[in-house]
């Protein structure tokens, strides 16, 4: 299994282009999230979705744009690039399954670090 | 959420057992404690959890206060590769599985 993946891995954007960063997951994860890590910062949600369909904002959502058609794929949008979204950029992923064995954890994947200039 | 106090660094010697501690003095009865580590920019990785008992797996301990308000966590036997920032997160088991990270405590383990 790949587990998360992220791409692209690096991209340098221009002030006010807009880009896409895809996140897909083979592990037929029913929750998925994208956060932000600033230098030297712990990692801040953006968006979070718990199935195909529905998503939710977290804590800095402003400036982005998540979809959720399938259970694979919950690609985050940038509209409007800005030099403040300069960060890395993870996925992650947790099944929605309850159980023992469950442990709650989230699969992140490498990261996509994003220079807007 | 209830928040958590990690120190921002600690060193370790190799072959030590290593001892972080998280102060989450406001945690109530729902939410349980995560360990998760970053190393070197990679995504974070998960350790270790738990509740209310001391909980243990192939990667370390995890030491739970009978009150609750504070954890230390244990990696028995420190190696290089162990180098790496470690964050305490208290979760509520209704939070749809969000995390909310904090700066963590970056641990430098030396030869």
């Amino acid at each position: 299994n790949a587990g998360v993946t992220q791409t692209p891995k690096f991209r340098i954007l221009k002030i006010g282009q807009s880009m896409t960063l895809q996140c897909t997951q083979d592990m037929n994860h029913n929750y998925m999230y994208w956060y932000r890590q600033d230098p030297g910062m712990g990692l801040k949600l953006i968006y979070y979705s718990v199935g195909a369909g529905i998503t939710d904002k977290g804590e800095v959502p402003n400036g982005y744009n998540v979809s959720r058609s399938t259970t694979e794929d919950f690609p985050l949008r940038l509209e409007l690039a800005a030099p403040s979204q300069t960060s890395v950029y993870f996925c992650a992923s947790r099944t929605g399954t309850s159980g023992r064995k469950n442990t709650g954890e989230l699969f992140f994947g490498e990261g996509s670090r994003l220079t807007v200039l | 959420d209830a928040k958590t106090t990690q120190p921002p660094s600690m060193d370790c010697a190799e072959g030590r057992a290593a001892n972080l501690p998280c102060n989450h003095s406001t945690i109530s009865g729902n939410e349980y404690v995560y360990w998760y580590r970053q190393i070197h920019s990679q995504g974070p990785q998960y350790i270790i959890h738990g509740l209310k008992n001391n909980e243990t797996n192939e990667m370390a301990s995890l030491i739970i206060t009978e009150d609750r308000k504070s954890s230390t966590l244990i990696l028995p036997h420190a190696t290089l590769r162990d180098t790496a920032v470690y964050y305490c997160i208290v979760r509520p088991t209704d939070s749809w599985g969000k995390l909310q990270f904090g700066a963590g405590t970056q641990v430098v383990v030396t030869p």
